[in-house]
């Protein structure tokens, strides 16, 4: 069964401190990782769509890598604006199903 | 643009009601999404449409029934309802769904807030 896990579950960083947010999956046949940030009551509002291991896409502060395995958001010297719950999604199987989020990371970044 | 709108953003409506959901895309995509959001935990799929043709309903129950009247707009037509259906609701569209290969980026409207007394 498909399964996509992320981690951690919330995270609070200071104003400026870099970390990353993991996503984990378990899935046959990765056809796209996609990641969203979703402020509180909105929709998600796309950042990156990955397709192939040691792929690397970035966005202002943000950088996303993906493995075999999982993929990283990478924040560097976030602000408080970058406070979101950010979301990563998979596509699997043959045809456009399996389109599956992840929990989510619910980021605070204080001043 | 990659704009999808909604409307309405908030709704209140009774059990015995009957509403719509409206979701319009002008990008050129041809496939949309229906999407069903309890807080604190992230969408899920309810209904995919391709080429304005139902392909994917997620075993939803039939109060929830879909309807794509042109490759712009998706409804979604709400009866019966019960309190736990209240959500936000997405709506998303996409290029087009493909069999096989890389698959095309979602992109999602601001939702609506249903609320089932």
């Amino acid at each position: 069964e498909d399964q996509v896990t992320q981690s951690p579950e919330a995270l609070r960083l200071q104003e400026g401190e870099s970390s990353s947010l993991n996503c984990s999956y378990t899935v046959s046949g990765l056809r796209g990782l996609f990641w969203y940030r979703q402020d509180p009551g909105k929709g998600p509002e796309f950042l990156f769509t990955l397709y192939s291991a040691g792929e690397e896409k970035e966005k202002e502060r943000l950088k996303a890598t993906l493995t075999k395995k999982e993929s990283f958001l990478h924040i560097t010297a976030p602000k408080p604006e970058d406070s979101a719950t950010y979301l990563c999604a998979v596509q699997a199987g043959n045809y456009g199903q399996n389109f599956v989020f992840g929990p989510g990371t619910r980021l605070s970044v204080l001043p | 643009d990659t704009e999808v709108t909604q409307t309405p953003k908030h709704l209140v409506m009774g059990m015995t009601n009957k509403k719509s959901l409206k979701c319009e895309q002008h990008m050129g995509h041809r496939a949309m999404y229906w999407y069903k959001q309890k807080a604190k935990k992230p969408p899920e799929l309810m209904f995919v449409y391709s080429y304005e043709k139902l392909s994917i309903n997620e075993s939803v129950p039939s109060r929830f029934s879909p309807e794509c009247p042109n490759s712009s707009l998706l409804n979604l037509h709400l009866h019966a309802l019960q309190p736990e259906d209240s959500a936000l609701y997405l709506c998303a569209s996409s290029q087009e769904v493909l069999a096989g290969g890389r698959q095309e980026t979602q992109y999602f409207g601001p939702g609506t807030r249903l609320l089932v007394l």
